[in-house]
């Protein structure tokens, strides 16, 4: 159960566009359409972004988009804004019917 | 609008139980799947454990098996997590969360309780 891969951190200025990756393996990433990414504020609950590689829930701006190629899937943010400011977790459901979660990833917003 | 509240965290010494309860409201609680997702401090997310919707399956990551049970109580509204023979390394937020039933993503988080494991 090895956490997915992801930047401890990236950054970007107001307007420009950051992409998060997520590597994983066949046995998750790969394996399956189920990868999902939640943003998460400081102290708060984390919130649902993109589900099954690249679906947005109701609600959440079209500035998040997400792909997956292979076993690494991506978050792309673009227009980049103050309030994007967070922590980004990747999740994928796996081959021995659990979940793992990536390391996450800290956006700084310059 | 759905909801769900934890409540049980605590401290709690080296080899000791508790049980958290997460208690829903706001939706059809016996039509979802529902997990346990816990954070150490200024760590990242870490899944625990899921059980269906009708509480016949159960998962659990392989650092709690024989540790923890997961459990459920449809009449209730209620998710448990019975945990025992606590570790340090069990310190975190523990999140209780509901499977949107959209590919196994999480669409609904409560705002955690604390459990934190120190002699």
């Amino acid at each position: 159960q090895s956490a997915l891969t992801q930047p401890a951190s990236v950054s970007g200025s107001p307007g420009q566009s950051i992409t998060i990756s997520c590597t994983g393996t066949s046995s998750d990433v790969g394996g399956y359409n189920y990868v999902s990414w939640y943003q998460q504020h400081p102290g708060k609950a984390p919130k649902l972004m993109i589900y099954e590689v690249s679906y947005r829930p109701s609600g959440v701006s079209d500035r998040f988009s997400a792909s997956k190629s292979g076993n690494t899937a991506s978050l792309t943010i673009s227009g980049l804004q103050a309030e994007d400011e967070a922590d980004y977790y990747c999740n994928s459901y796996t081959s021995s019917g659990t979940l793992v979660f990536g390391g996450g990833t800290k956006l700084t917003v310059l | 609008q759905m909801q769900l509240v934890e409540s049980g965290g605590g401290l709690v010494k080296p080899g000791g139980s508790l049980r958290l309860s997460c208690a829903a409201s706001g939706f059809t609680f016996s039509d979802y799947y529902m997990t346990w997702i816990r954070q150490a401090p200024g760590e990242g997310l870490e899944w625990v454990s899921y059980i269906t919707s009708s509480g016949t399956t159960i998962y659990y990551r392989d650092s709690v098996k024989g540790r923890f049970i997961i459990s459920r109580d449809n009449t209730k509204k209620s998710l448990y997590l019975q945990m025992n023979s606590l570790r340090a390394e069990d310190t975190a937020v523990y999140y209780c969360a509901r499977f949107g039933g959209s590919g196994w993503s999480i669409d609904c988080w409560g705002q955690g309780t604390l459990v934190s494991v120190s002699s």
